[in-house]
Formats: structure tokens, C-alpha cells, sequence
């Protein structure tokens, strides 16, 4: 069973346009982190929420921590053929994550 | 500057055969080290993480185990290998406890049971 349930599981949108990629739980989470994996590499951290309500606006993706910190969601504005991957959320507790089973990405030029 | 490794890169083994798969750090001291399998294109799955030399907590029963034999070095290993065990490995490392502490991943390791 997923702890973090993440939605769509697949995106495909044209460039220029936005996307939003949503990250809930039932179980409350020190930190939410959002990851980006190209194929065949491992993720690499984009940003980490920590506040309820917090949001994080990294150029042009914005990240929302719900105010309960169950929730997560990841928008992007404008999407590039760059922003093509697999986005992962993954909550904190204790030592160890656990992740969403990802949205996969795909911006078409 | 921390750097992680992986190897082999790939890995192709028959049903039944031995599997050792192994991460080391560099740049750090007494990293918090983790062990996942990712199926195509889906989340990761926590296999074990450890805290220290010698301490292993496994998160799933499987047919794998873990070992870190010294304070960089993470091993992951099975005496006979399942169909079931295919799959992307990652290993990654944490410097700390702190629940934002980044998880830094190595280029994976992509095995393949046949």
C-alpha cells in the first residue's frame, strides 16, 4: 500500500502550457520533498516543504505543502521540453522517505 | 565534495545465481545509507537503510539482505536470485537525521533475472 498517493500518472501537455501534479496522504509528514528522475539516473532533489501552507516557487515551478502536511502539489507554469520526467513526492519521518509512485512527464515541443 | 557510487551499472544474472550489488561514499563521514528497487517508471520502494556500521533495518521480507561492512560502503546481496528480484537499485545517502535532510542517490543499478 502507497502512503503517498500521487495523481495523474501520466501527464502530456504541448509546451507553453501548465501542469499541476498532486501528492496526498492520510498520514501526517515532517517534510514533503519533490524529486525529478531522467531515465536511467537516480532522482534528484528539487525542493523540500516543511511548513504547513508553506510555498516554494523555484523559477518557474511552484510547490504547495498542505496546512495539515498531508498534502503536496507541484505546479509548473509555462512547460519546457526540459521539464520532461518522472516527478516523485516523498515524505519524511523518522530516517527514511516514502515515495509516490510518480507522474511521468511529457512536455512536447 | 560528496560523490556516490554504484556498481556494476547492469546486470544481467539467471534465476537461482548470487547477486552482490555495491555503493560506496565519498567526501562524507557516518552518512545514514539506504537501499531501494524502482520498477519502469514508478515510485521506490525502501528496502533497507542503515544508520551505522553494522546496523541494518529492513523494511520489506524479501529475498535480499544488506550489509555495511564499514562506515562509506553499503552492500546489497542475495544468495538466490527470483525472477521477481529484476529491477532499477538505488542507493542514497543522508549526512544526517533532520527530516529535511536531502537524499542524494547514486546512477543506479539495473538488473535483470532471467
Amino acid at each position: 500500500t502507497q502512503l503517498l498517493e500521487q495523481s495523474p500518472q501520466f501527464l502530456s501537455i504541448q509546451e507553453g502550457e501548465n501542469l499541476t501534479v498532486y501528492c496526498n496522504s492520510s498520514s501526517v509528514f515532517s517534510s514533503l520533498q519533490w524529486y525529478r528522475q531522467e531515465p536511467g539516473e537516480g532522482p534528484v532533489l528539487l525542493v523540500t516543504v516543511v511548513t504547513g501552507g508553506e510555498v516554494k516557487k523555484l523559477k518557474r515551478l511552484t510547490f504547495q505543502f498542505g496546512d495539515a502536511r498531508k498534502d503536496s502539489s507541484l505546479h509548473i507554469t509555462a512547460a519546457q521540453p526540459g521539464d520532461t520526467g518522472l516527478y516523485l513526492c516523498a515524505g519524511a519521518r523518522d530516517y527514511k522517505l516514502s515515495f509516490g509512485a510518480g507522474t511521468t512527464v511529457t512536455v512536447r515541443a | 565534495s560528496q560523490t556516490i557510487h554504484q556498481w556494476p551499472a547492469t546486470l544481467v544474472q539467471p534465476v537461482g545465481s548470487p547477486l552482490s550489488l555495491e555503493c560506496t561514499v565519498e567526501g562524507t563521514s557516518n552518512p545514514n545509507l539506504y537501499w531501494y528497487r524502482q520498477a519502469a517508471g514508478r515510485g521506490l520502494q525502501l528496502l533497507f537503510y542503515s544508520v551505522g556500521i553494522g546496523q541494518i533495518s529492513s523494511e520489506v521480507p524479501q529475498n535480499l539482505s544488506a550489509s555495511r561492512p564499514q562506515d562509506r560502503q553499503f552492500i546489497l546481496s542475495s544468495k538466490k536470485l527470483l525472477l521477481s528480484d529484476s529491477g532499477f537499485y538505488l542507493c542514497a545517502w543522508t549526512s544526517g537525521v533532520g527530516s529535511t535532510d536531502t537524499q542524494y542517490f547514486g546512477p543506479g543499478t539495473r538488473l535483470t533475472v532471467l
